[in-house]
């Protein structure tokens, strides 16, 4: 199957500082790719929708200014936590599917968040 | 509203069979995903129906009644590797992703 990257695996920062998470398509084009957040003993979360060469498209309830979304190029997206504060410590991954959403989804091996 | 239904947790023996539960409503059905997902880790791909019927891959089994909104994987000869979450994923007349909150498993020697 397909591989995603996601970089970096674990980050802990200070409050108030902002963290960027890299999301790389390895060997495959990713017109689309979606980022997730997981809290403990809990479901995936949706956060947004990252659309090459486009606005990312946000889920409701999530703040657009708080996870800037960028997806620069095919193969390239990245999730930008600003502001970082505890309650945003969690399990982030993302996921790129290639021209659709109902196709099969591979997953980054996720990065993970702690805010102190 | 659209929902998706799996128990919270499960307990089996090795070497025995399981089978996890699923059943949604949702906005239209365009497909349904199991997931395997280990502590800490992300997700990862096990099957995908998008028409009735059971699907055989290995270990692993994955069947679909639409009419039903019901879906269960089927695990046999389990390892005490399976033990995990599995999540099931209903795509919507959207092609969005609906995700169940996943069912832990736990396997017992």
């Amino acid at each position: 199957g397909a591989v995603v990257s996601q970089h970096p695996s674990r980050v802990i920062c200070k409050s108030g500082t902002s963290v960027k998470i890299e999301c790389r398509s390895l060997d495959f084009q990713a017109t689309t790719m979606f980022w997730y957040r997981q809290f403990p003993k809990q479901s995936l979360m949706l956060m947004a929708t990252s659309n090459e060469g486009s606005k990312a498209t946000y889920e409701q309830g999530v703040e657009k200014d708080k996870f800037l979304i960028n997806h620069a190029s095919l193969t390239l997206s990245t999730l930008t936590v600003t502001s970082a504060h505890p309650e945003d410590s969690s399990f982030y991954i993302c996921s790129a599917g290639g021209t659709s959403s109902y196709n099969e989804q591979f997953f980054g091996p996720g990065t993970r968040l702690t805010v102190l | 509203g659209q929902n998706i239904d799996q128990p919270t947790e499960m307990t089996a023996t090795e070497g025995a069979i399981v089978q996890i539960n699923c059943t949604y409503q949702t906005s239209g059905f365009n497909g349904l995903f199991w997931y395997q997902q280990h502590a800490g880790e992300a997700p990862t791909f096990l099957s995908y129906n998008v028409l009735d019927g059971l699907e055989e891959k290995g270990r692993f089994s994955s069947f679909l009644s639409r009419s039903k909104g019901y879906s269960y994987l089927l695990l046999k000869e389990l390892q005490m590797k399976d033990s995990a979450s599995y999540l099931c994923a209903v795509v919507d007349s959207n092609y969005q992703l609906i995700w169940g909150a996943g069912t832990k498993l736990i396997i017992k020697p």
